[in-house]
């Protein structure tokens, strides 16, 4: 079956260090996102991808990059860890439907812990 | 920004219950979706209308839509325990792929 995966599910790390968090999905979907989860924001927009070498910024993209050199990964990376990015990540993939709904497939998460 | 506020923040009911949640949106919209999450995981889709219907059901829920009032609301019928979890709405604007969802509502089913 189809499915989203993200590795490591948990992460402790130190303040300035660089982190990447995995996300690979089998689905092939062209589109992928990355979110944060902190209590009182619901799921706030990191980056996202509508397909191979496409990225985009989205509402909360400081401190954190991504690259997409095929249609099944999207890694996320902080440059350089904080302790305001101590957060549950998560991952997603959705179809492109031009003119239609697309509802996104969301991977188990990654809890990060900066300390 | 959230483009979808929800409401209430948590519901408490016993099961058997309907409970009810409500969000409310800035903008125009393509479509609104409803999705679930249990506790420590990823978040699974319930359901999606776009901007010309009304009202959509699936099993025991039902979503309508007043786009006049920039606003969506959730019903899901005689609840269970295993409904406890917390509800997102989240709207798609234009023709951009890309979500942004709500707080969330927390629904605490008691049996």
């Amino acid at each position: 079956d189809a499915e989203i995966t993200q590795s490591p599910r948990h992460k402790i790390t130190e303040t300035g260090r660089q982190v990447t968090l995995a996300c690979h999905q089998t689905w092939n979907h062209n589109n992928m996102f990355w979110y944060r989860q902190d209590l009182g924001h619901g799921l706030r927009l990191i980056h996202y991808s509508y397909g191979v070498q496409d990225t985009n910024k989205g509402e909360v993209s400081d401190g954190y990059s991504v690259s997409r050199s095929n249609t099944e990964d999207l890694p996320l990376t902080l440059e350089s860890a904080a302790s305001s990015q101590t957060s549950v990540y998560f991952c997603a993939s959705s179809e492109s439907r031009q003119g239609l709904g697309n509802e996104q497939y969301f991977g188990p998460g990654t809890r990060l812990t900066v300390t | 920004s959230q483009q979808g506020e929800e409401d209430p923040q948590a519901l408490s009911i016993q099961e058997g219950e309907n409970a009810t949640m409500n969000c409310s949106y800035k903008t125009s919209i393509n479509n609104l979706q409803w999705y679930r999450q249990n506790s420590g995981r990823g978040l699974v889709h319930l359901i999606l209308i776009r901007s010309n219907e009304r009202e959509k059901h699936s099993g025991r829920l039902r979503v309508t839509l007043d786009t006049s009032k920039k606003s969506s609301s959730l019903l899901i019928t005689a609840s269970r325990a295993a409904d406890t979890a917390s509800y997102f709405c989240a709207t798609r604007t234009g023709g951009y792929n890309k979500l942004i969802f709500g707080a969330g509502t927390r629904l605490a089913v008691h049996p």
